[in-house]
């Protein structure tokens, strides 16, 4: 079984709809991180998340909401979806032990905004 | 704006041929690391470089560092269709402390010939 896991993998919805995603890890790892890919930019740092109570904006936090449920558990909300939130959305968790952590990465949700 | 900017953006290649993608960063840095991504999966870490170090290796991946000029550079050497992906460089920030945070560029897509 893949180590971070999302939920969907494909979503599409419409203006104005609230969206949750859901990642869910088996690593064991304190720190999660939700990112947005968009053609052209790379990956752009959406919120992040050093234990279950700790959680700050990333880059481009403006229009989502994060919950880390449990260690296993970070879910990422739009309140109220618009089309340029249109993007392939990535979770990934690191062990926060050092500054030579790598991160590793779920596979991806797709999510599409009418 | 991005830490890391990739260059070429784009390289299609034969196979047994050599690639190389270059990286430019910003700011001093801790590390940098490379991470491939298949089409539309999630990206995979391949190789981390400490500021400290000048070339690193592993298996058919060399990866160089010149931190006054704030650029490095992937080789992967003999090349394979299999290595067809998008190939990104990350950077911490030096002044980030161990916040694990990581900054993306926008990536090289790496085609291999067969």
């Amino acid at each position: 079984d893949a180590d971070v896991t999302q939920t969907p993998r494909n979503r599409i919805t419409k203006t104005g709809k609230r969206i949750m995603l859901e990642c869910s890890q088996t690593k064991g790892h304190d720190r999660m991180y939700w990112y947005r890919q968009d053609p052209g930019l790379g990956l752009r740092l959406i919120y992040y998340s050093f234990d279950v109570k700790d959680i700050n904006k990333g880059e481009i936090s403006d229009g989502y909401s994060v919950s880390r449920q449990a260690q296993a558990k970070f879910s990422l909300s739009l309140e109220s979806a618009i089309p340029n939130q249109t993007a392939l959305y990535f979770c990934a968790t690191s062990r926060g032990l050092s500054s030579t952590d790598t991160q590793y990465f779920g596979p991806g949700t797709r999510l599409t905004v009418l | 704006s991005q830490q890391g900017e990739e260059d070429p953006q784009a390289l299609s290649i034969q196979e047994g041929e050599n690639a190389t993608m270059n990286c430019s960063y910003k700011t001093s840095i801790n590390n940098l690391q490379w991470y491939r991504q298949n089409s539309g999966r999630g990206l995979v870490h391949l190789i981390l470089i400490r500021s400290n170090e000048r070339e690193k290796h592993s298996g058919r991946l060399r990866v160089t560092l010149d931190t006054s000029k704030k650029s490095s550079s992937l080789l992967i050497t003999a090349s394979r269709a299999a290595d067809t992906a998008s190939y990104f460089c990350a950077t911490d920030t030096f002044f980030s402390g161990n916040t694990g945070k990581l900054i993306f560029g926008q990536g090289t897509t790496l085609q291999v010939k067969p």
